[in-house]
């Protein structure tokens, strides 16, 4: 069964740089069925996606944060990150990492999630 | 960018059907993925291609999609069904979308 588990610092100083790993087990982040995302949630509001990408490299980004993202791949070490940039405030939110299914575009698979803050 | 319209929230009694709808210009052209989430725990799949459910989900949920009307329905509801459900859609300039969720009570 494969498991997903985010890591990174749960406090970030305004107009700095969030950044989040997310480790897969049970499972190659190299399967060619799967494309590799970030969601998040701020407290009591609805999910979000941030983008996604290939194990090839390739990714795709919400376009409302497509200036501010960077998601990348670590296959020898199964696993991928996010930096989102020049965070604020609205950035404060649960972000959970995900294995999305090529085919029809949907997560099948979420990491138990992670709060993120952002407060000086 | 592509827009998904869902109740805020729906109520029904136990042993009672739920219906939970999700609104989208022409989302019966698309796949809808339906997503339960409970208070502090990450989504969980329960519906994909409008009407498959993945294993481990009870026959309970299923799901349907034409027009511009995508419906997620809960037979015979459990007092465990109480949660947030998304409705989901892959759109290929907006990327992943979601719905704003609908919290499901049970009376």
């Amino acid at each position: 069964q494969v498991q997903l588990q985010e890591s990174g610092p749960g406090l970030v100083k305004p107009s700095q740089t969030l950044s989040l790993t997310c480790t897969v087990s049970g499972g190659s982040i190299s399967s060619g069925s799967y494309y590799w995302s970030w969601i998040r949630q701020p407290a009591g509001k609805g999910l979000e996606w941030i983008g996604r990408i290939y194990t090839s490299g390739s990714t795709n980004y919400n376009p409302s944060l497509k200036s501010r993202v960077t998601i990348s791949v670590d296959t020898s070490k199964n696993q991928f990150s996010l930096k989102l940039s020049s965070v604020t405030a609205a950035d404060t939110a649960v972000y959970y990492c995900a294995r999305v299914v090529w085919v029809g575009g949907y997560p099948d698979y979420w990491g138990q999630g992670t709060l993120v803050t952002v407060s000086s | 960018s592509y827009v998904l319209t869902q109740p805020p929230s729906v109520s029904v009694a136990p042993g009672k059907t739920a219906r939970i709808t999700c609104g989208g210009n022409n989302i019966g052209s698309k796949s809808v993925h339906w997503y339960q989430q409970k208070p502090g725990q990450a989504p969980v799949l329960v519906i994909y291609y409008d009407s498959d459910r993945p294993s481990g989900i009870p026959e309970r949920f299923s799901g349907s999609n034409s027009g511009n009307t995508a419906t997620l329905t809960i037979s015979r509801v459990e007092a465990g069904d109480e949660a947030d459900y998304y409705c989901q859609v892959w759109d290929s300039s907006s990327e992943g979308v979601f719905g704003g969720g609908t919290k499901l009570t049970v009376l």
